[in-house]
C-alpha cells in the first residue's frame, strides 16, 4: 500500500523557537495532503489542507501565521510551527490521498511536539 | 457540514468474544465513504475497513465487519473473535465522494480486551 512518512517523530523545543515537520509520500504523488492535530485522548482535528503549488486552506480558528504550511512538491508537505508556545504541544499527523483504493487517505506516523 | 458521532467513549470485550462499536453520521450528500480506523498506543492510524455509500453490501475484512444502514445514517463496526491486539482507539470517519476532501472523525471509542 501507499506509504506516508513523517519526520521527526518526536521533537522538543524551547518557547519562541520554530519547528518544522515534514510529511512525504514515498511511493506516490500527492497533490493534496492534510494536517491534523490530536490532543491527548481526543480525536483528530483538521488544521489545514495543503495543496501542491498553491496556498494552504486553513480551518476556522487555526492561525495561518503560526502554522505555516508549504507543499512545494508532489511528495513533500511541511508544517512549521513558528514562535512555539507550550500550548502548541500536541501530536501532529499528516495524511495524503492516494488515487486508489478510492477515497482512502494514508497517514504518516505522527510527530509529537513538546514545547518547554 | 458533516458530523460523525461515536456515543461510546469506552468499551470492553472478553478475548474471543464479539463486540460492536457504534457510529452515526449526518450528511446531506448521497455519495460518500465511511471508514473505521484503529489507533494503537503507537498512534499510527491504521485503516480497519472501508464502505462506499453506493454499495448496499456490508464490507467485511476477516474478523471485522460493518453494519451500514444508509437511511438511518448508521455505520457500526463488529469485531468477532476479539484478540488482545485489537485493544486500541477506534475512530469512525466520513469522507465526501468528490474532490480532495479530508476525513471527518468521530471522537473515538477506546476498546479494551480482557484476557
Amino acid at each position: 500500500g501507499a506509504v506516508v512518512s513523517q519526520h521527526p517523530s518526536r521533537v522538543i523545543c524551547k518557547s519562541g523557537t520554530s519547528v518544522k515537520i515534514e510529511c512525504r509520500s514515498l511511493d506516490f504523488q500527492a497533490t493534496t495532503m492534510f494536517w491534523y492535530r490530536q490532543f491527548p485522548k481526543q480525536s483528530l482535528m483538521l488544521m489545514a489542507t495543503s495543496n501542491e503549488g498553491s496556498k494552504a486552506t486553513y480551518e476556522q480558528g487555526v492561525e495561518k501565521d503560526k502554522f505555516l504550511i508549504n507543499h512545494a512538491s508532489l511528495t513533500l508537505s511541511t508544517l512549521t510551527v513558528t514562535s512555539a508556545h507550550p500550548e502548541d504541544s500536541s501530536f501532529y499527523i499528516c495524511s495524503a490521498r492516494f488515487l486508489a483504493p478510492a477515497g482512502e487517505l494514508f497517514f504518516g506516523e505522527g510527530s509529537r511536539l513538546t514545547v518547554l | 457540514a458533516q458530523t460523525v458521532t461515536q456515543s461510546q467513549p469506552e468499551m470492553s470485550v472478553q478475548e474471543a468474544e464479539t463486540v460492536t462499536l457504534s457510529c452515526t453520521y449526518d450528511t446531506s450528500e448521497s455519495d460518500y465513504y465511511l471508514f473505521w480506523y484503529k489507533q494503537p498506543p503507537s498512534r499510527q492510524m491504521i485503516l480497519v475497513i472501508r464502505q462506499e455509500a453506493y454499495k448496499q453490501q456490508n464490507a467485511t475484512e476477516n474478523r471485522f465487519s460493518v453494519n451500514f444502514q444508509k437511511a438511518a445514517k448508521s455505520f457500526s463496526l463488529k469485531i468477532s473473535d476479539s484478540q488482545l491486539g485489537d485493544a486500541a482507539m477506534y475512530f469512525c470517519a466520513y469522507r465526501s465522494y468528490s474532490g480532495n476532501t479530508p476525513l471527518v472523525f468521530g471522537k473515538g471509542t477506546r476498546l479494551s480486551v480482557i484476557a
